[in-house]
């Protein structure tokens, strides 16, 4: 899978909306875009995903760039529950045996401010 | 409905021992994966079973093995722990394996220290 950038931590005040960036400047075309998030003690939970067209769920937003090197995960008011690891991975759709491995790096750390 | 359930919770083993850790899952989904997560990690790919009775190793099996006992539940084994083996595991399911357009659904994790 291709390689993904993150910041290391970002912080935001509670109930404002939260843009947490992913750099993936050699993403292939056939690369579906993950995030995952992983809250204190827990495992990983899905966000979203998406391909090439921004995408919408109960959780958040996904935002990718027309080129596809850059997306941003939009929370639209951070709780304190959202206080998280997000992970951005790529998962080629047409790979073999390697695609059946999420690859997590180092993420982003969000911090919520009450 | 559950999701991914793990048992145990928290394991302290002794060098040498050895132990299973249980998996579950009850969403009907054909693959299933164990992972390891240490300190300040990503995760790892220990196992995983595309569908019912196959199973293939990932990045780090060395030291484990694995059962898919049936759709449903998933198994990995420690034979003789050793102190690397400290890490928090995490058994996870999704649909499909193969393809990226598949999420994947995690437990809770077992915390085990090996002494």
């Amino acid at each position: 899978d291709a390689k993904t950038t993150q910041p290391n931590s970002m912080e935001s005040n509670e109930e404002e909306p939260v843009h947490l960036p992913c750099n993936h400047s050699t993403i292939s075309g056939t690369d579906y875009i993950h995030w995952y998030r992983q809250l204190p003690s827990q495992g990983p939970e899905y966000v979203i995903h998406g391909l090439t067209s921004n995408v919408n769920n109960r959780m958040a937003s996904l935002a990718i760039a027309e080129d596809r090197k850059s997306s941003t995960l939009i929370l639209h008011r951070a709780t304190l529950r959202d206080a998280a690891v997000y992970y951005c991975i790529l998962r080629d759709v047409h790979s073999g045996a390697g695609s059946y491995q999420l690859t997590f790096g180092k993420g982003t750390k969000l911090s919520v401010i009450p | 409905n559950a999701g991914v359930t793990q048992t145990p919770k928290f394991q302290v083993l002794k060098t040498g021992q050895s132990m299973t850790l249980q998996c579950a899952q009850d969403m009907n989904h054909n693959s299933m994966y164990w992972y390891r997560q240490d300190p300040g990690m990503g995760l790892r790919l220990i196992y995983y079973s595309a569908s019912e009775g196959t199973t293939d190793k990932g990045e780090v099996p060395n030291g484990y093995n694995v059962s898919r006992l049936n759709k449903r539940e998933f198994s990995l084994r420690l034979e003789s722990a050793a102190p690397s083996q400290t890490s928090v595991y995490f058994c996870a399911s999704s649909p499909h394996g193969q393809g990226g357009s598949y999420e994947q659904y995690f437990g809770p994790g077992t915390r085990l220290t090996v002494t």
